[in-house]
């Protein structure tokens, strides 16, 4: 297909456990952006890639948060021992250039933490 | 820092009427001004967008001003159609930077 894909779609995990989060953007496209959107919220910016390079990521909520773009292409948001407030869906989307084009999203993970 | 604040819902009209969702935000630049709409079952999508201000975006017979005066990028549209019902994000994102703000969301619910 041609758009954002995110796998897996849903996650259930014990708290502690430590998780990992794929985000495949859309081919060609330089800019990547992970978001957390807890229930009834908008989502909420974590962090940025331009191509390989993480540019942003002061959204990160703890150095439990981890996120890598080794190739420019797919990326993966990790997040060790998981605690119940990490509970959302989190969105990655993708745009062809700047941070500002349009922004492509996949449909996201939902992560439950028990 | 910067942030976008949006009418809270939910939000039910009958088809036909007029919709306005109010939209202000905060920036310490001049940001480009974005709303994405969320339909059910389906992900995120682009609605429209504004670049500088006075610009205008529209799409699908919505419309929203970028006023620098008023901090404001309010969505309207003239007659909803029940296929408008869906969740609408106001969104900011830096010209100067990599950060992207979302509002709370608005839900819309139109009724025949």
């Amino acid at each position: 297909g041609a758009g954002v894909s995110q796998s897996p779609r849903y996650k259930v995990a014990k708290r502690g456990q430590d998780v990992a989060l794929r985000c495949d953007p859309i081919s060609g496209h330089v800019s990547l952006f992970w978001y957390q959107q807890a229930l009834g919220q908008g989502p909420e910016f974590l962090t940025y890639f331009q191509n390989e390079a993480q540019l942003d990521k002061s959204g990160l909520p703890s150095d439990r948060f981890f996120a890598e773009r080794p190739e420019g292409s797919v990326s993966t948001l990790k997040i060790q021992r998981t605690q119940q407030e990490d509970s959302a869906v989190y969105l990655c989307a993708s745009s062809l250039r700047r941070s500002t084009d349009t922004q492509y999203f996949g449909p996201g993970t939902r992560l439950t933490v028990l | 820092g910067d942030s976008v604040t949006q009418m809270e819902g939910p939000v039910t009209l009958s088809e036909e009427a007029f919709l306005t969702i109010n939209c202000t935000y905060t920036a310490t630049g001049y940001p480009s001004l974005f709303w994405y709409v969320q339909y059910p079952g389906e992900g995120l999508q682009l609605l429209l967008k504004a670049t500088k201000a006075d610009d205008k975006g529209s799409n699908k017979g919505f419309e929203a001003t970028y006023r620098k005066e008023t901090t404001s990028f309010h969505l309207e549209k003239g007659s909803v159609q029940v296929s408008d019902s869906a969740v609408y994000f106001c969104a900011l994102g830096e010209n100067t930077g990599n950060q992207f703000y979302f509002g709370t969301g608005t839900s819309l619910t139109v009724i025949p």
